[in-house]
């Protein structure tokens, strides 16, 4: 069965970091682009960022380019998403989901259960 | 990167279709046969239900179906069930290797 399992989640200050992580199994994790998606409290979806399956191109959402970063490691079938100079508009739900190939992502497939990462001082 | 158009909320009794829109422009919904619905009941992840503008994963019901005209694209549910009420959120590729969602329409079931 493919499952993507989300954590990192966390209580954070305005300015502060993050580290989320996404562990795959069920399936060869790095022959699928793999993304973040969020959805800020009583909010629709919103598409964060992307990366290929070998991990070489990687794409981002203007509201958080140059504060977040996207990586995976394809040993340990994990993702991950280090969250930098957090404010109050990132507090949300961060979800993970896998995309339709290593180079092509078309749609997102399954999605983890979400981590709430919550912003405040 | 502004957000899909979808109407808020939908409401119809058991046994009838309803047609879900999303508009874009050109740039997205128009310009790329690659948009895709998700559901999504409260407190939990979104479901992929169809991709690539009109077709289903295995295991979605066949009363769900998609499509697309110019700049919107269109979810049916036909012979609407209890189960499924909850929200519905398209999605389009938008270029660049950048994607866009749409705003949610809510489901209800009279």
């Amino acid at each position: 069965e493919v499952q993507l399992l989300d954590s990192g989640g966390g209580l954070v200050q305005p300015g502060g970091s993050l580290r989320l992580s996404c562990a795959a199994s069920g399936f060869r994790f790095n022959t699928h682009a793999m993304m973040w998606v969020r959805q800020a409290p009583g909010k629709g979806l919103e598409w964060v960022s992307s990366i290929t399956g070998r991990g070489g191109d990687t794409f981002y959402a203007d509201s958080v380019k140059g504060r977040f970063s996207v990586s995976r490691d394809n040993s340990k079938d994990t993702l991950y998403l280090q969250m930098d100079s957090l404010r109050g508009e990132d507090t949300a739900i961060y979800y993970c989901a896998r995309g339709k190939s290593e180079g092509a992502v078309d749609w997102f497939d399954p999605w983890g259960q979400g981590t709430l990462v919550t912003v405040s001082s | 990167q502004s957000a899909l158009t979808q109407p808020a909320s939908v409401s119809e009794s058991p046994g009838q279709s309803i047609t879900i829109s999303c508009t874009g422009s050109s740039s997205d919904v128009g310009g790329y046969d690659l948009v895709s619905w998700y559901q999504q009941y409260p407190g939990k992840a979104p479901k992929l239900m169809i991709y690539d503008v009109n077709n289903r994963p295995s295991g979605v019901s066949n009363r769900f179906s998609g499509s697309k005209s110019g700049n919107t694209a269109s979810l049916t549910i036909s012979g609407l069930q209890a189960d499924d009420e909850g929200d519905y959120y398209c999605c389009s590729y938008a270029g660049g290797a950048t994607w866009v969602f749409g705003g949610g329409t809510k489901v209800s079931v009279l």
